[in-house]
């Protein structure tokens, strides 16, 4: 089975502070996505990365920051945390090609800026 | 134009019974897959089941199945025999071979079984 993890299922942290989540995928996927997911606006995709070292931006990139400098971790960074990103983060891995792979979920992290 | 529509925000249904949840999808690429996820309230999306846009028959999964009708560009999920483990909020979710790196969501609908 597809095993992705989240570092921390709950965050809690203090405006202006710098926060990673870190994810890591178990099965050479080499798409990776960080989703932020809040209450009736479904998923909205902050970052993806389709290989090392590539990132692109997604619906929501503000804020944010990516980093993939391993095939099987991706990291979404909070250069200066805002209220306005409590959320939910999800991060996600995928095959590249074809249109019939699905998306793999890590847990979640529930992250509180305070 | 949003790429997936979920026009329900929340159903209701009786365990036991059988529940369609809707879906319709926008695309101009021939060749796409559709998913259905399920997330309890503890967070975490599990993939249900696939349709692929070349795909003869309806998907199947167990209690799931995918109705799927490509002119119409709708992709509903039906559970049949509703246990109240079902309560969860839905995701449908595009995935075009074009654009293969990006996946598409819709904003989910909360389904509650009532004993």
């Amino acid at each position: 089975d597809v095993k992705v993890t989240q570092s921390s299922r709950y965050l809690v942290k203090r405006t202006g502070e710098k926060v990673f989540l870190e994810c890591v995928q178990d099965m050479d996927h080499e798409n990776m996505f960080w989703y932020r997911q809040d209450p009736g606006l479904g998923l909205r995709l902050i970052y993806f990365s389709y290989d090392v070292k590539m990132k692109e931006k997604g619906d929501i990139p503000e804020g944010y920051s990516v980093s993939r400098e391993k095939k099987e971790r991706f990291s979404l960074i909070l250069e200066s945390a805002s209220t306005n990103q409590t959320s939910m983060y999800l991060c996600a891995s995928s095959f590249r090609q074809g249109a019939s792979s699905p998306l793999h979920f890590g847990n979640g992290t529930r992250l509180t800026v305070t | 134009a949003q790429k997936i529509t979920q026009t329900q925000p929340g159903m209701f249904v009786q365990e036991k019974e059988a529940v369609t949840l809707d879906c319709t999808y926008d695309t101009s690429d021939p060749s796409y897959g559709l998913f259905w996820y399920k997330q309890p309230s503890s967070g975490e999306m599990i993939f249900l089941i696939y349709q692929g846009s070349y795909d003869q028959q309806n998907a199947t999964e167990g209690r799931y199945s995918l109705n799927f009708q490509k002119a119409r560009k709708s992709a509903n999920l039906v559970i049949s025999a509703s246990q109240l483990g079902d309560s969860a909020m839905y995701f449908c979710a595009m995935r075009e071979m074009d654009t293969g790196n990006q996946f598409y969501f819709g904003t989910g609908t909360s389904l509650t079984v009532i004993p």
